[in-house]
């Protein structure tokens, strides 16, 4: 069964640039933009951060931003803020449902 | 404004059945897709399943095939997931999630109903 893998911890200081990849992305949903991100601070509910590969909703910071290539979908939170510390997770439509990845939890450190 | 208001939490026994509810409210209920998601204690988010705008397509996750039915009623703009023979495995938050097309986006999540399976 098709997966996607993300890195289990991802860490930076206050200031720096990080990137999550999130590899396992088939071909149909990074040409069609079906991949997204999304941000889940301990105790709350899930939050879309990123869509279409690479749009973010009203609200979100700039500081967000991601990109697909080939199998890979990359999410960059940079001047990393002590509020972005946060499980992000990738997600794929894929035969018509969904996958999700195993989440990176974001230190800052 | 746009809410997701799921029903409270629910402690099962193994083996037992229970059905969670999602009500919608501030956007137009039959213009969107609703996906369940689940997170079991520690663990990553798991997609369970998707019904369509009309209530007559929904697809689910081969993991649940054969256990789980999701439903909706546009009388009451409500989304239900019913999920059947609970181990203890299933002890989880369960989110329902809106989309505006059945391969887009999760742009609005519910605040997830904890269902804890426990003899």
């Amino acid at each position: 069964q098709s997966a996607l893998t993300q890195p289990a911890s991802v860490s930076g200081s206050p200031g720096q640039s990080i990137t999550i990849p999130c590899t396992g992305i088939s071909s149909d949903a990074g040409r069609y933009n079906y991949v997204s991100w999304y941000q889940q601070h301990p105790g709350e509910a899930p939050k879309l951060l990123i869509y279409g590969v690479s749009d973010r909703p009203p609200g979100v910071s700039h500081r967000f931003s991601a990109s697909t290539s080939a199998t890979t979908a990359s999410l960059t939170i940079s001047d990393l803020q002590a509020e972005d510390e946060a499980d992000y997770y990738c997600s794929s439509y894929i035969d018509g449902g969904r996958l999700f990845g195993g989440g990176t939890k974001v230190t800052v450190i | 404004q746009v809410q997701l208001v799921q029903s409270g939490a629910e402690v099962r026994n193994p083996g037992a059945s229970v059905k969670l509810s999602c009500q919608a409210s501030g956007f137009t209920f039959t213009s969107y897709y609703f996906h369940w998601v689940r997170q079991a204690p520690g663990q990553a988010l798991e997609w369970m399943g998707i019904i369509n705008p009309w209530g007559d397509s929904i697809t689910y996750a081969p993991k649940f095939q054969g256990r789980v039915t999701i439903t909706r009623d546009r009388s009451t703009n409500t989304v239900y997931m019913e999920l059947r023979g609970l181990k203890s495995a299933d002890t989880a938050i369960y989110y329902c999630a809106r989309a505006w097309g059945a391969g887009s986006e999760l742009d609005f999540w519910g605040q997830g109903t904890l269902v804890t399976v426990s003899s």
